[in-house]
């Protein structure tokens, strides 16, 4: 069964640094990786989508990687701001079940102090 | 373009009692998937749909019952509210995944408390 876990579950930083956060699973058979923000009281929005055959995927001051083979993905804010401040998870898309099942971390809580 | 659609967005009901919640998305996806959220464990898969009149079970389907009669909406039902029901429920809908590179789409979601 495919485990996705995400470190730290809580990170603070101030306005301006640029961060890091982590993303790995437990079984590398996967066709995709997304990263999402969640803010309080609201629904996921994607923000970065990368295949199982790309190695990272860019978005304006949003990059995320994938290692596959080591199970991991990093999604790294440059110049954070203070509307970064959200939750953010990661997704997995296993290879089996025909919908191709998501299964998610828990998230990182992210405050960037102004 | 409203995307995806959850009703209600609250509700409080007592142990025992049914409801349904109503999912409905406006750009024609195939997939439509239920989640539940609860603090510390991420979102799980209760029961997905992948056409008109098709259901599958996801990850954690007990005490859950859906219906897809409609391409557009996906109705997850409660027959009997328990305590442990009491989570944030989330509607998400995709394009078909054949192609299996198709990000979901999701709503802003439901908080139901069981008391």
């Amino acid at each position: 069964k495919q485990e996705v876990t995400q470190i730290p579950a809580a990170l603070s930083v101030p306005e301006g640094e640029n961060l890091v956060l982590n993303c790995s699973f437990t079984d590398s058979a996967i066709y995709n990786l997304q990263w999402f923000r969640q803010d309080p009281g609201k629904g996921l929005t994607s923000l970065l989508l990368i295949q199982s055959s790309q190695r990272e995927q860019t978005s304006g001051r949003l990059n995320a990687s994938l290692d596959k083979s080591s199970g991991r993905s990093t999604l790294y804010i440059a110049a954070s701001q203070p509307g970064d401040s959200a939750t953010y998870l990661c997704a997995v898309r296993g290879s089996s079940g025909s919908a191709r099942q998501l299964t998610f971390g828990s998230g990182t809580q992210l405050t960037v102090l102004p | 373009n409203a995307g995806v659609t959850q009703t209600p967005k609250f509700r409080v009901l007592k142990t025992g009692q049914s409801m349904t919640l109503l999912c409905a998305q406006d750009m024609n996806h195939e997939y439509m998937y239920w989640y539940r959220q609860d603090p510390g464990m991420g979102l799980r898969l209760i029961h997905y749909s992948v056409g008109e009149g098709t259901t599958a079970k996801g990850e954690v389907p007990d005490g859950y019952n859906v219906s897809r009669l409609k391409k557009q909406n996906f109705l997850l039902g409660l027959e009997s509210a328990a305590p442990s029901q009491t989570s944030v429920y989330f509607c998400a809908s995709s394009y078909s995944t054949r192609g299996v590179n198709q990000p979901q789409h999701f709503g802003d979601g439901t908080r139901l408390s069981i008391l």
